[in-house]
């Protein structure tokens, strides 16, 4: 399709084991955000790509959290030895330059 | 800090009557605002967006106010109609050449009931 694929769509796992969240862009786009919406929250910033360059990882909550984007497309957000307060849902978006981003349908995390 | 606020976490209004969701900014570098709506179990979708050298932008039943004075954005759909019930996002992004890059910053949302 010519939208922003995740997958998992859902991701169930045990606390302390790591995760692997993908993210496909739409193709051209420039640029790739990770955000996440915990229950009864908003949007929360993660990280910011620009090509394979991550100018801005302000919002990554704890050094468990990393991401990487190869061939400035596909991206990915592991999360090691998660935790309960990681439970949420991790959005990825992509956008051309100075556009408006297009958002993924999400990956839900549940950690038991 | 939250910079970008959203101070009606809930809206009801009937069907044809007007919604007006607000915005409220603390970042004066800000140059850029955007409006997306969310459905349960699916990632937001873009609505509207305007730049900061303008103080109003039309689309459709959706309009988009900016009062930059004030700090205060506010998203208007005329008419309202059932299938417009979503949560809210307002976002802002700050000019080209700042750190954070194209960051998005969003507000926490306004949950909009329209009812039949």
């Amino acid at each position: 399709g010519a939208g922003v694929s995740q997958s998992p769509s859902n991701k169930v796992t045990e606390k302390g084991k790591d995760v692997e969240l993908r993210c496909d862009p739409i193709s051209g786009h420039t640029a790739l955000y990770w955000y996440r919406q915990s229950l009864g929250q908003g949007l929360e910033f993660l990280i910011y790509f620009q090509g394979n360059s991550a100018p801005d990882k302000s919002g990554l909550p704890s050094d468990r959290f990393s991401a990487e984007r190869t061939g400035g497309s596909v991206s990915t957000l592991t999360i090691q030895r998660t935790q309960q307060e990681d439970s949420a849902v991790y959005l990825c978006a992509s956008s051309l330059f100075r556009s408006a981003a297009i958002f993924g349908p999400g990956t839900r995390l549940t950690v038991l | 800090d939250q910079q970008v606020k959203q101070n009606s976490p809930s809206l009801s209004v009937q069907e044809g009557r007007i919604s007006i969701l607000n915005c409220d900014y603390t970042n004066s570098m800000f140059d850029y605002f955007l409006w997306y709506k969310k459905y349960p179990a699916e990632g937001p979708t873009f609505l509207i967006s305007i730049s900061s050298i303008k103080d109003k932008n039309e689309d459709g039943r959706f309009t988009v106010f900016l009062n930059k004075s004030a700090k205060h954005l506010s998203l208007h759909i005329v008419p309202s109609q059932p299938g417009d019930s979503a949560v809210y996002f307002c976002a802002a992004r700050p000019p080209l050449g700042r750190s954070s890059g194209d960051k998005l910053t969003f507000g926490t949302g306004t949950r909009l009931a329209v009812r039949p």
